[in-house]
């Protein structure tokens, strides 16, 4: 199965700050990636699909790029509520699979 | 809005069965795919298996392969995951989230509330 690496694991930053996340596939995955948020005690959500089309409803400080092995998660200007934590996924072999998250808390 | 509303927190003994269900809400059921996944304590996401409401196909992560059946019942809209000889690392949260179209496993949008399964003697 693919497996995906993000980094860092932990990100610090401050409100207003940017906030650039890393995925790293194992193989190549074309551009089959998404992105995922998740809140404490909450489920995760939808964020980016296809590496980078935004869900419906996402604000567009959100912004996903990269294709084949590597990509990135940006959001421009970090709001109180992004402090989370957020996984990248794999459609491209099944069985999907997720990254090990990287948790972006507040500095 | 489109929703999934999964039953209740269990807690089973080692060697037991669960089935939880997922009651799909505001879209056309046969339209969709449903996952099911799981989140151990402090963990991340691990795929479980996919099902299409539209013809009952099923497939499954090789590592539950014989031990989990999805079902799906259109006339209430609802998905079931069962699970069976339940492990102490089976414990974790489990969701259900809908896939982009009924063809195959793709994106999870949006996920249910999550159930809490406990398994412990």
């Amino acid at each position: 199965e693919i497996v995906l690496t993000q980094s860092p694991p932990t990100l610090s930053l401050s409100p207003g700050e940017r906030a650039t996340l890393s995925c790293r596939a194992s193989q190549d995955v074309a551009t089959y990636l998404a992105w995922y948020q998740q809140k404490p005690g909450q489920a995760p959500r939808l964020l980016i699909y296809d590496t980078a089309n935004r869900a419906t409803g996402i604000p567009a400080r959100f912004n996903g790029s990269g294709s084949g092995t590597d990509f990135s998660l940006t959001i421009s200007s970090l709001e109180a509520e992004d402090f989370a934590v957020y996984y990248c996924q794999q459609r491209h072999n099944r069985p999907p699979t997720f990254g090990q998250g990287t948790r972006v808390d507040i500095k | 809005q489109v929703q999934l509303i999964q039953s209740g927190a269990e807690v089973k003994k080692p060697g037991a069965s669960m089935k939880i269900s997922c009651k799909a809400s505001s879209y056309p059921f046969i339209s969709y795919g449903i996952s099911w996944l799981r989140q151990a304590p402090g963990q991340g996401l691990e795929w479980v298996g996919w099902i299409s409401p539209y013809n009952g196909d099923t497939k499954y992560a090789e590592r539950f392969q014989d031990r989990v059946t999805l079902t799906t019942d259109t006339s209430t809209t609802t998905a079931y995951m069962e699970l069976r000889s339940l492990t102490s690392d089976d414990t974790a949260v489990y969701y259900c989230a809908r896939n982009f179209g009924v063809v195959t496993v793709n994106w999870f949008d949006p996920w249910g509330q999550g159930t809490l399964v406990t398994v412990s003697s």
